[in-house]
């Protein structure tokens, strides 16, 4: 399986657009991005999930570089209530599930 | 309501004491999931199911016990529970297929072991 590597923390002015950058530079070309995210003391929320083009949901757009080693999930206007941990996983998308793996993700803190 | 539902939120037990963690689905998803979370550890994958009586281990999957009987329950029993047990742990399910990755979690139950 790809891993994925993420920065630990990140700050964000309210209002503005969170970058949360993600690299998976061992990716194959049958994996999906896919994007998490976890609100203090709450269960995990599924985001986005994009393998070659670029996606928008309403949440968030995700952002994958033409050689797919790495991502991008951008909050366009983010919230205080967009403070969460951010999980960037990749895995296949058919022959069902695979074990999904969370690591430490990014801890994005949204500033007033 | 539909969705995933765990039940309880809140549980204390002691050490010895066979615990089991309620999770029932209204979709008729075909996965389900237990995790548990601890500090430093982010998310850890105790067990998961690919359907009714498909049942199979994940990461950290010693002390505790799993059943599927019905597709829409998968509860998780600790037969003796230990100081270490304590978490919050984590049920999640997913469809088949396509999005068979992408996991919706309950709310998690928190559990503590004296």
């Amino acid at each position: 399986d790809a891993k994925t590597t993420q920065p630990p923390s990140m700050d964000c002015a309210e209002g503005r657009a969170a970058n949360l950058p993600c690299n998976h530079s061992t990716i194959s070309g049958n994996e999906y991005v896919y994007w998490y995210r976890q609100i203090h003391s709450q269960g995990p929320q599924y985001i986005i999930h994009g393998l070659k083009n670029n996606e928008t949901n309403e949440m968030a757009s995700l952002i994958i570089t033409e050689d797919r080693k790495s991502s991008t999930l951008i909050l366009p206007h983010a919230t205080l209530r967009d403070t969460a941990v951010y999980y960037c996983i990749v895995r296949r998308s058919s022959g069902g599930y695979q074990k999904v793996t969370f690591g430490t993700g990014t801890k994005l803190q949204v500033i007033p | 309501d539909a969705g995933i539902t765990q039940s309880p939120r809140y549980k204390i037990t002691e050490t010895g004491r066979q615990v089991t963690l309620m999770c029932h689905q209204t979709w008729s998803h075909s996965y389900m999931f237990w995790y548990r979370q601890d500090l430093g550890h982010g998310l850890r994958l105790i067990y998961y199911s690919a359907a009714a009586d498909i049942t199979d281990k994940g990461e950290v999957p010693d002390g505790y016990v799993v059943s599927r009987s019905k597709t829409e329950n998968f509860p998780l029993t600790l037969e003796s529970a230990t100081r270490s047990q304590t978490s919050v742990y984590f049920c999640a399910s997913s469809e088949s297929g396509l999005f068979a990755n992408v996991l919706t979690f309950g709310a998690g139950s928190r559990l503590t072991v004296l």
